[in-house]
């Protein structure tokens, strides 16, 4: 099981500039978030998917679309990159949304937009 | 905005040592977890604590919970190198919410 994968691991882009992070997951899991960790904060969400087929926007959607491809993969676009997105964002899978609900991560992608 | 608020925002023991890292929030919850990120990592889970439970213990973790105080803690114990990490809170606030909410985080060094 490699659990919670993300694509690319770092990149950088000018101001502008589009691109697509990828996430996939291999437990078999319903739920699948986005999240962007700034410097000394904690995690700050995005947008979630609480199954295949829905999306709902997080804390801090703007700038940010997603879609859930199936449910191993949930992917973020950046439409039109600005420094404020300069961040290192992960993606996260839970079994459920109601219950416990362990979220388990990814390694990150580290993005910086010049 | 943040429902968890991590005390201290960093803390510095020596290897051997007990640390003790806390977490208040502000409405009620149905669980409260915790999570471990090592430098350049993503979160690990660690511990889960339900709103109807006081202390819950898992190796050298354990994690109280008074919600009457609406806060939290999580004490290691006999800590080692290897716990060098960042620590963050996260609550669940119902059965029916749909997210977690994760605080700002303790910066824990374990000093050899």
């Amino acid at each position: 099981n490699a659990g919670v994968t993300q694509t690319p691991k770092f990149q950088v882009l000018k101001t502008g500039q589009s691109m697509t992070l990828q996430c996939a997951q291999d437990m078999n899991h319903n739920s699948m978030y986005w999240y962007r960790q700034d410097p000394g904060m904690g995690l700050r969400l995005i947008y979630y998917s609480a199954s295949e087929g829905t999306t709902d926007k997080g804390e801090v959607p703007n700038g940010y679309n997603v879609s859930r491809l199936n449910k191993r993969e949930f992917s973020l676009r950046l439409e039109s990159a600005a420094p404020s997105q300069t961040s290192v964002y992960f993606c996260a899978s839970s079994e459920q949304l109601a219950g416990p609900d362990t979220q388990y991560f990814g390694p990150g992608t580290r993005l910086t937009v010049l | 905005s943040q429902q968890g608020e991590e005390d201290p925002q960093a803390l510095s023991i020596q290897e051997g040592e007990n640390a003790t890292m806390n977490c208040s929030y502000k409405t009620s919850i149905n669980n409260l977890q915790w999570y471990r990120q090592n430098s350049g990592r993503g979160l690990v889970h660690l511990i889960l604590i339900r709103s109807n439970e006081r202390e819950k213990h898992s190796g050298r973790l354990r994690v109280t919970l008074d919600t009457s105080k609406k806060s939290s803690s999580l004490l290691i114990t006999a800590s080692r190198a290897a716990d060098t990490a960042s620590y963050f809170c996260a609550t669940r606030r119902s059965l029916g919410a749909q997210k977690l909410v994760f605080g700002q985080g303790t910066r824990l060094t374990i000093n050899p």
